[in-house]
């Protein structure tokens, strides 16, 4: 059993286009994530949902979207990819937003062409 | 802001010996938590250690225990019996008791010697 999944795990694109990474979690979590880490690994908050509520908007280029029809998925949707959007996204959760442990799911390369 | 430091862009340690990695953090909160994370080649976010910045012991994960030095704002991660499978890059992160998300530092490639 995948307790933090995300689809696709690969996604080769062209600059221009929209697309959409899905994140589901079966650990009955409040509280998901979605982070960014660069071509040199640092890895960076993005966004934040608690109980699909939007608690952290890190600054982040309005074409991403992020989207919570329940507490158990958040999707990141990109508009007009741009090569610098190149990178691996994490989707995470945990049960609250406090000290309680974060788990990833397995990532999902983006490569924009 | 809180920043969390890792000093060792790259380490290297023999099978079976004992390695340190070093992490250093800023806050101004008094209630936080630290975690180290091991990413291998897989990109797999996988988590080795957690510890509460109230609790004075150190944690302890069979191989891998932490000296934490809250005055110092130290948080390093001590690897025991090296094996192979200890090949990855791994981070150090800052969690605010008040704040979900982790911040984390530049991580440190560690390298494994047979």
């Amino acid at each position: 059993d995948t307790a933090v999944s995300q689809t696709p795990k690969y996604l080769v694109t062209q600059m221009g286009n929209d697309k959409s990474i899905k994140c589901e979690q079966n650990l009955g979590h409040d509280t998901m994530y979605w982070y960014k880490q660069d071509s040199k690994k640092f890895l960076k908050i993005m966004f934040s949902y608690n109980n699909k509520e939007l608690i952290i908007n890190e600054t982040v280029p309005n074409r991403f979207s992020p989207k919570s029809p329940d507490k158990a998925h958040l999707n990141l949707h990109i508009n007009s990819l741009e090569l610098g959007d190149s990178a691996v996204y994490f989707c995470a959760s945990s049960q609250r937003g406090g000290g309680d442990t974060q788990y990833f799911g397995p990532g999902t390369r983006l490569t924009v062409l | 802001a809180q920043t969390v430091t890792q000093s060792q862009p790259e380490m290297s340690v023999q099978e079976a010996e004992t390695v340190t990695l070093s992490c250093t953090y800023d806050t101004s909160e008094s209630d936080y938590y630290l975690f180290w994370y091991k990413q291998p080649p897989s990109r797999q976010m996988i988590l080795v250690i957690r510890q509460e910045a109230y609790k004075q012991q150190n944690a302890t994960e069979n191989r891998f225990s932490v000296n934490f030095q809250k005055a110092a704002k130290s948080f390093s991660l001590k690897i025991s019996d090296s094996q192979l499978g200890d090949a990855a890059m791994y981070f150090c992160a800052y969690r605010g008791g008040s704040q979900g998300n982790l911040i984390f530092g530049k991580g440190t490639k560690l390298s494994v010697k047979p």
